[in-house]
């Protein structure tokens, strides 16, 4: 069965360090998302992409966040300078379509700031 | 803005028990309406959906039924097993945009006891 893969799945880093977080999406799949979740609270949307380009992006996803699909088959989530309100785990996620189509998430990479 | 308001947990049953996990949407025009599941150290799995009112979603013995006139999606199991131990995550869509970003409720905790 196809599926998204993260990688690291735990990172640790210091603050004011930049952190890149990757994804595998599935390989047909056309949009690509980050979320993330902070301990104990709701999972967030933080942006969506088609299109080698931002498609949506919330409140949370300030300058200090950028995308990026670097090759044909990765989908990376930079933070330049990282904040201990920063440590959640991050989900990435892909669907085929925008309608009626399923979205695939992975397994999470858990970041920590210190 | 949308938003899904979850029942809180966690929620502890015995094995064969009846489980109810209460969810509530608020949301403009018509949202697709999903549970996710994440198991231990896993990402986030569909479990089911709905995309119009009063259609119902099943899997797995797991139910939820899309309520317009109560804003509802409750999700149900007859008799839950030990392997059903997992969070449970009501979430919804609008069907309108570019891509499918996800609202999600805080997410349940349920564990069930042999």
């Amino acid at each position: 069965e196809p599926e998204v893969t993260q990688t690291p799945s735990h990172q640790v880093t210091q603050m004011g360090q930049e952190v890149i977080l990757r994804c595998v999406p599935i390989s047909n799949h056309l949009y690509f998302y980050w979320y993330r979740q902070i301990l104990g609270q709701k999972v967030e949307f933080l942006v969506s992409f088609y299109n080698n380009e931002i498609s949506e992006k919330s409140e949370i996803f300030d300058d200090q966040f950028s995308v990026e699909r670097p090759d044909g088959s990765n989908f990376t989530l930079k933070i330049r300078s990282t904040k201990l309100e920063d440590s959640a785990m991050y989900f990435c996620a892909s669907t085929f379509g925008t309608l009626n189509t399923e979205a695939f998430f992975g397994q999470g990479t858990r970041l920590t700031v210190v | 803005g949308d938003s899904v308001t979850q029942m809180e947990g966690p929620v502890t049953l015995s094995e064969e028990a009846f489980l109810t996990i209460n969810c509530t949407y608020t949301a403009t025009g018509y949202p697709s309406l999903f549970w996710y599941v994440q198991y231990p150290g896993e990402g986030l799995q569909l479990l089911l959906k709905a995309t119009k009112a009063d259609d119902k979603g099943s899997n797995k013995g797991f139910e939820a039924t899309y309520r317009k006139e109560t804003t509802s999606f409750h999700l149900e199991k007859g008799s839950v097993q030990v392997s059903d131990s997992a969070v449970y995550f009501c979430a919804l869509s609008p069907v309108s945009g570019s891509a499918r970003q996800l609202t999600f409720g805080s997410g349940t905790q349920l564990t069930v006891l042999p």
